[in-house]
């Protein structure tokens, strides 16, 4: 496809089960971004992915939350035993470069509720 | 701490007018300022990016200026349409790789016709 696209579109779970999320970014984008957009917040970053470096991990809330990128392609954001407070939309954003001139595109988000 | 402003949180105007929305930040260190435009449901869309040396980007009805020695970008948008109707999101960049991207919490346009 032509853009980011993550799946599931909405994800309801009860607390403590574990979700894994998914995003698919634009072909041959090489960065690739996990945020996270709670109910009248701004987004807050997750985690980013370059190329073959190492992660930088520094946005996750806690050890609840990991994330794995194979190579340039789908990344997989996974959280253990969901808490209430998890509920929100995930959004993935991939782009082309890192730094200034790239432009991020993002995904629809997925939707989580934990009830 | 860096913080993203956004002024006004809302804003509803009739079809045809010409708007301004704001955004302020607190370190005028930046690599780069985004617009986004994010309809319900929806992820964001990029409108413009404003790279730290420029002082404005435009693309269609829309222009984006940066002053970094204030601390501000304006949105500008002209003879707005229904179909301008969204959340518009500003996100400043302190690093390079994208990963201190600060967001604002957006300014929600409704346009009337």
């Amino acid at each position: 496809g032509a853009g980011v696209s993550q799946s599931p579109s909405n994800k309801v779970t009860e607390k403590g089960k574990d979700v894994e999320l998914r995003c698919d970014p634009i072909s041959g984008h090489t960065a690739l971004y996990w945020y996270r957009q709670r109910l009248g917040q701004g987004l807050e970053f997750l985690i980013y992915f370059q190329g073959n470096s190492a992660p930088d991990k520094s946005g996750l809330p806690s050890d609840r939350f990991s994330a794995e990128r194979t190579g340039e392609s789908v990344s997989t954001l996974t959280i253990q035993r969901t808490q209430q407070e998890d509920s929100a939309v995930y959004l993935c954003a991939s782009s082309l470069l890192q730094g200034r001139n790239s432009p991020l595109h993002f995904g629809n988000g997925t939707r989580l509720t934990v009830t | 701490k860096q913080e993203v402003t956004q002024i006004p949180a809302a804003l509803s105007v009739p079809e045809g007018e010409n708007l301004v929305l704001n955004c302020s930040f607190t370190d005028s260190a930046i690599y780069n300022l985004q617009w986004f435009r994010q309809d319900p449901g929806k992820g964001l869309t990029s409108l413009l990016l404003i790279q730290s040396s420029q002082r404005e980007q435009t693309s269609g009805r829309l222009n984006a200026s940066l002053d970094k020695s204030s601390g501000r970008s304006t949105l500008y948008i002209a003879a707005s349409q229904p179909g301008d109707s969204a959340t518009y999101l500003c996100a400043v960049g302190f690093n390079q790789a994208g990963t201190a991207l600060i967001f604002g919490k957006g300014t929600t346009l409704s346009v009337s016709s």
